[in-house]
């Protein structure tokens, strides 16, 4: 049962523009969301996370998004650069499990020139 | 601050071997995770230790096991190896149990032959 859901394998956006990528979950005790970047040969690194008692979070270029009744969570990379071509992962918690991640199959993103 | 590494980068194994995964955590980080990931998914929970005690653990059967140390370095033991036990091993330290962001290591690719 795949509780932490990216339906898109890959994305390719052109450099510049907006890369918003998508993850659903089933778990309604999951109150801690979170999405890491991951190169090849390299482990996941953090980029940001969101709580279950707000809807957004900025840290620079990325937002993400979360829409509790939906049970979906976007995160949003503006402007888009090459250097943000990895992998994606979405993952989630829950306080009655401590830090326990739940992740994502993850999104492939290529940002083109 | 040095971050999480973990050792070593890449192990090959022959079926029925036993294997450890080392794993130093962050500074300051009391709490060590470790994930599975096999080629194509997002990592899965093995368990989590939280000052020297396990605290929580996935659906990962008994040969697998862990160790954490008093100053948060941690162990993952994997007995009787079998052939899907080959994937990227992943260490992530958090500097608590509860909603907080983890911080992974570059990982262990173990292949077992």
């Amino acid at each position: 049962d795949q509780q932490v859901k990216q339906n898109s394998p890959s994305l390719s956006v052109q450099e510049g523009r907006i890369s918003i990528l998508n993850c659903d979950y089933t778990n309604s005790m999951f109150d801690y969301f979170l999405w890491y970047k991951k190169y090849p040969a390299e482990g996941p690194t953090f980029l940001i996370s969101i709580s279950s008692i707000k809807d957004k979070n900025e840290d620079g270029r990325f937002t993400v998004f979360l829409n509790k009744s939906a049970k979906h969570l976007s995160l949003h990379i503006v402007p888009s650069q090459p250097g943000d071509s990895a992998v994606y992962f979405c993952a989630a918690s829950a306080f009655s499990t401590a830090s326990k991640l739940t992740f994502g199959t993850g999104t492939r993103l290529q940002v083109t020139l | 601050e040095t971050g999480v590494t973990q050792s070593p980068t890449h192990l090959i194994k022959t079926r029925g071997q036993q294997v450890t995964l080392r794993c130093s955590s962050q500074s300051g980080h009391n709490t060590v995770s470790w994930y599975q990931q096999a080629l194509g998914q997002g990592p899965q929970f093995i368990f989590q230790y939280y000052r020297e005690e396990e605290n929580g653990r996935g659906n990962f059967p008994p040969r697998f096991s862990g160790l954490q140390f008093p100053n948060y370095s941690s162990e993952l033991n994997v007995n009787a190896l079998e052939l899907d036990d080959s994937a990227l091993y992943l260490c992530a330290s958090s500097p608590g149990q509860v909603n907080t962001e983890a911080f992974f290591g570059q990982g262990t690719r173990l292949t077992v032959v």
